[in-house]
């Protein structure tokens, strides 16, 4: 079965960090592209950063400068490391495969059962 | 970035009912926009891509069509396990963004 486990979700002060991992299984994992995606309580989705297969990245400017996506290939993990987190960083994390499906199109096919991050003092 | 609208916020709806929900895009996206739904307390599930290709698995009563910057969703009979709330996404930009979201109540 193709699955994605998040963990690493949590209290933590403003200014504090946290990293997050994300187990695949069930599929090639270094084939594939992956993402992460946000959602505050109450709110929609936010995209917020990107890893390719081979390691290149992107962010959301509203996270830019404070998370660093990673990933370990030979582990099938991916991880989310956030510094400097904000009371607005509160919010379910979802991590997230990318599949190609059109020229070029891409989608978000497969989605982990998220983790829960709040920031509060 | 380009901006997504969805169109409406919210909207309540009879069993059997045909319902559809517009997004928006702040440009041209060509067909480069995915639906999403997403059931309480669930995590989103990728309904349909590029516009109008149903995704494996999802009932054939939702198609997709659009291009550009108007897309629809529809649901041509609204069944109970509808209830659910639905993203629209475009991936044409190397950021990604999402509609704000329609949140499908039943009557």
């Amino acid at each position: 079965e193709v699955q994605l486990v998040e963990s690493g979700g949590g209290l933590v002060k403003p200014g504090g960090s946290l990293r997050l991992s994300c187990a695949a299984s069930g599929f090639t994992f270094s084939s594939y592209s992956m993402n992460w995606v946000r959602q505050a309580p109450g709110k929609g989705l936010e995209w917020i950063s990107y890893i390719s297969k081979s390691g290149s990245v992107k962010d959301a400017d509203s996270v830019k400068g404070r998370f660093v996506i990673s990933r370990d290939n030979d582990k099938n993990e991916l991880f989310l490391q956030m510094n400097s987190l904000r009371a607005e960083d509160t919010a379910t994390y979802y991590c997230v495969r990318e599949i190609l499906v059109g020229t070029p199109i891409w989608a978000f096919d497969i989605w982990g059962q998220g983790t829960m991050v709040t920031v509060s003092s | 970035d380009i901006q997504m609208t969805q169109s409406p916020s919210s909207l309540s709806a009879s069993l059997g009912d045909r319902v559809t929900i517009t997004c928006r895009a702040s440009q041209s996206i060509d067909t480069n926009l995915n639906w999403y739904q997403q059931k309480p307390g669930k995590a989103p599930e990728l309904l349909i891509y590029a516009a109008s290709t149903l995704q494996t698995g999802a009932p054939s009563r939702f198609s997709g069509s659009g291009s550009g910057t108007e897309f629809t969703l529809t649901i041509s009979s609204l069944q109970r396990e509808d209830l659910a709330t639905y993203y629209c996404q475009q991936s044409y930009s190397t950021l990604i963004t999402f509609g704000q979201g329609t949140r499908l109540d039943i009557k």
